[in-house]
């Protein structure tokens, strides 16, 4: 069956715009997480959701991100006001239970 | 934060040597996963060893995992070129996986 998939794999965008970036998980998996990784570095935690809960949003840098799930299914990150330092590369992953996660290709984020 | 710590940040061996990587990290975990990435991009899932294994093998991937050094290690026998990439371990405290740096692994032919 379909992967993770996320959409746009690339943004560019202008220091101080908004931006929204998409994750379809695997069909079934209940679990959802965002990650972040810069370059040279491995991927940090960002939020977890269980369904359509946030179950743990602590690695959420600041109140600019923040982060849906409505359906329990797609996903959606929202940054506001983006900073040049906001640029890495934006991964999902799904679960079903506490097993391994399975990754998307990712959405590379680019602020001028 | 980031919890595992893999070793060394590079290694660079030719196909059909086998290498070896080591990850330590610092609290308790439930789980010990390794994951590869290929141009920064698109981590793949290689082998999840559960806190109450010691050793895993798939294909010609063997995890170590020992919970009293907080440490575990990755071999990849007789490697190939097309085994280049970054490796990461991550551990699961819970509700979300920690990595480390990873690894930078080249195999030239």
């Amino acid at each position: 069956g379909a992967g993770v998939s996320q959409t746009p794999s690339n943004k560019v965008t202008e220091k101080g715009k908004y931006v929204e970036l998409r994750c379809d998980p695997i069909s079934g998996h209940t679990a959802l997480y965002w990650y972040r990784q810069s370059l040279g570095q491995g991927p940090e935690f960002l939020i977890y959701f269980q369904g359509t809960g946030a179950a743990d949003d602590s690695g959420l840098p600041n109140d600019r991100f923040f982060a849906v799930r409505p359906e329990g299914s797609v996903s959606t990150l929202k940054i506001q006001r983006t900073e040049r330092g906001d640029s890495a590369v934006y991964l999902c992953a799904s679960s079903y239970g506490n097993n391994e996660q399975f990754f998307g290709p990712g959405t590379r984020l680019t602020v001028l | 934060s980031q919890q595992g710590e893999e070793d060394p940040q590079a290694l660079s061996i030719q196909e059909g040597e086998n290498a070896t990587m080591n990850c330590s990290y610092k609290t308790s975990i439930n789980n010990l996963q390794w994951y590869r990435q290929n141009s920064g991009r698109g981590l793949v899932h290689l082998i999840l060893i559960r806190s109450n294994e010691r050793e895993k093998h798939s294909g010609r991937l063997r995890v170590t995992l020992d919970t009293s050094k907080k440490s575990s290690s990755l071999l990849i026998t007789a490697s190939r070129a097309a085994d280049t990439a970054s490796y990461f371990c991550a551990t699961d405290v819970g509700t979300a996986l920690i990595f480390g740096k990873g690894t930078t692994l080249s195999v030239s032919s």
